[in-house]
């Protein structure tokens, strides 16, 4: 099966800074990698998400790269806010098999 | 509001119990996922449902065991708890269109076993 792995597991930014959050995976015939946030106490919410015929995707300060011949997708997110603090998790999926691995989790800390 | 929900929010129970945990997905959405997260952890996957039957399995106890019914909810039974079943499970509901898989959490169950 899927095999997703995520880095890194903290990760602490100040206030405007950038923030980068790097997954890999290890079957070739993914091509869905969505990301969710997930806050202190609630339920995961999709942010962005890419397909495999795309390379790159943004949506405002998110974006999403990804490498399939390297197998690996990032997610970046530029100037910072208090409010991005969370745990962000990567996931692949394959069509057909209709199943979402997920990320071990990146938690990020913005400091005001 | 994600559209799927999950009940009870919160149960606490005793070692050596069995319990339910209940999931309805978002109207249309044919699949059902479940997840564990313990304290400070990832996301666990579980089981996946599709249509009312099994479709994918994942690192799920025996002692752990769920179904889908024809009106598409999901229960999940855990039975014989430990206290190391403690967790946050999660339900989450996709429905399949095209190329991709979008899924759509509840709020989770937190279970709490003492």
């Amino acid at each position: 099966g899927e095999n997703v792995e995520q880095h890194p597991s903290t990760l602490s930014v100040q206030e405007g800074d950038s923030a980068v959050i790097k997954c890999t995976y290890s079957d070739s015939a993914s091509n869905y990698f969505p990301w969710y946030k997930q806050e202190l106490g609630k339920r995961p919410q999709l942010i962005i998400d890419i397909r495999s015929n795309v390379g790159e995707k943004k949506d405002q300060r998110i974006a999403v790269t990804l490498n399939k011949t390297a197998k690996h997708f990032s997610l970046h997110i530029t100037e910072t806010q208090p409010e991005d603090s969370a745990v962000y998790f990567c996931a692949a999926s394959t069509a057909g098999a209709n199943n979402l691995f997920f990320g071990t989790g990146t938690r990020l800390t913005v400091i005001p | 509001d994600s559209g799927v929900t999950q009940t009870p929010k919160h149960l606490i129970t005793a070692t050596g119990q069995r319990v339910t945990l209940r999931c309805s997905p978002r109207s249309g959405d044919l699949s059902v996922y479940w997840y564990q997260q313990s304290l400070d952890q990832g996301l666990q996957f579980l089981i996946q449902y599709y249509n009312g039957e099994e479709r994918a399995k994942g690192n799920i106890l025996e002692r752990f065991s769920a179904q889908q019914f024809p009106d598409l909810h999901s229960e999940l039974n855990l039975s014989s708890l430990e206290l190391g079943d403690s967790a946050l499970y999660f339900c989450a509901s996709s429905k399949i269109t095209g190329s991709h898989t979008e899924a759509f959490f509840g709020q989770g169950t937190r279970l709490t076993v003492v």
